[in-house]
């Protein structure tokens, strides 16, 4: 299978624990977004990379969140301190060959669901 | 304001009727449109692009009114397995992320 993948597909945590969730992309895409949706919403988005420079982080993430690309390939985003409202799935999207424009056609992984108890 | 805002739904409307959805954007400077397709716990999947002259795929058609910064979806003769969730995209350029509407419910009954 070429798709996106994402571990862990399930993560059930206590409160105040940090959480890992990594995504490894299409191998040849040099674009990785992270998104979180809620039940009834749409992705929102977190933060992008192209290749291994993080290019935009929302406003709406705390300090508590951060992602890294370290080698342009796969991508984790680490939780620290978990609240209950981070509960949700986040997912990974990848899109673009090295070379060509970003055309926003984006292909998602299965998503990595928390549940902060 | 949410940059990209949809009519939540839920749409609910017999087999073979004609379903309209419509989206608008906040940013003017927005560049590329799309229409995506979220099945019930499944990730999203592009559904279409949007392109300024209006375009159709099948029994799905897309258009763009950059003045009044809208876009909307017909879906005609609409199937059972048309009942997703769709999602209005932006794009504001090739360069920056992609934002997604919160999406519109549609339930096709029998």
């Amino acid at each position: 299978d070429t798709g996106v993948s994402q571990d862990p597909r399930h993560k059930i945590t206590k409160r105040g624990q940090n959480v890992t969730f990594r995504c490894d992309p299409i191998s040849e895409h040099n674009r990785l977004y992270w998104y979180r949706q809620t039940l009834g919403q749409g992705p929102e988005f977190l933060t992008y990379f192209q290749n291994e420079a993080q290019l935009e982080k929302s406003r709406l993430l705390s300090d508590r969140f951060s992602a890294e690309r370290p080698k342009g390939s796969f991508s984790t985003l680490e939780i620290q301190r978990t609240e209950q409202g981070d509960s949700a799935m986040y997912l990974c999207a990848s899109s673009a060959k090295a070379g060509e424009s970003n055309t926003g056609e984006l292909f998602f992984g299965e998503g990595s669901r928390l549940t902060v108890l | 304001r949410k940059e990209v805002e949809q009519d939540p739904g839920p749409f609910n409307v017999p087999e073979g009727a004609t379903v309209a959805f419509n989206c608008t954007y906040s940013n003017s400077a927005s560049q590329s449109f799309f229409w995506y397709r979220q099945d019930c716990r499944k990730e999203p999947k592009l559904l279409m692009s949007v392109y300024s002259s209006g375009n159709e795929d099948g029994r799905f058609t897309a258009q763009l009114n950059r003045a009044s910064q809208y876009i909307s979806l017909l879906i005609r003769d609409s199937k059972l397995s048309d009942s997703a969730t769709y999602l209005c995209v932006v794009l504001r350029s090739s360069a920056s992320k992609i934002i997604f509407g919160s999406g519109t419910r549609l339930s096709i009954r029998p």
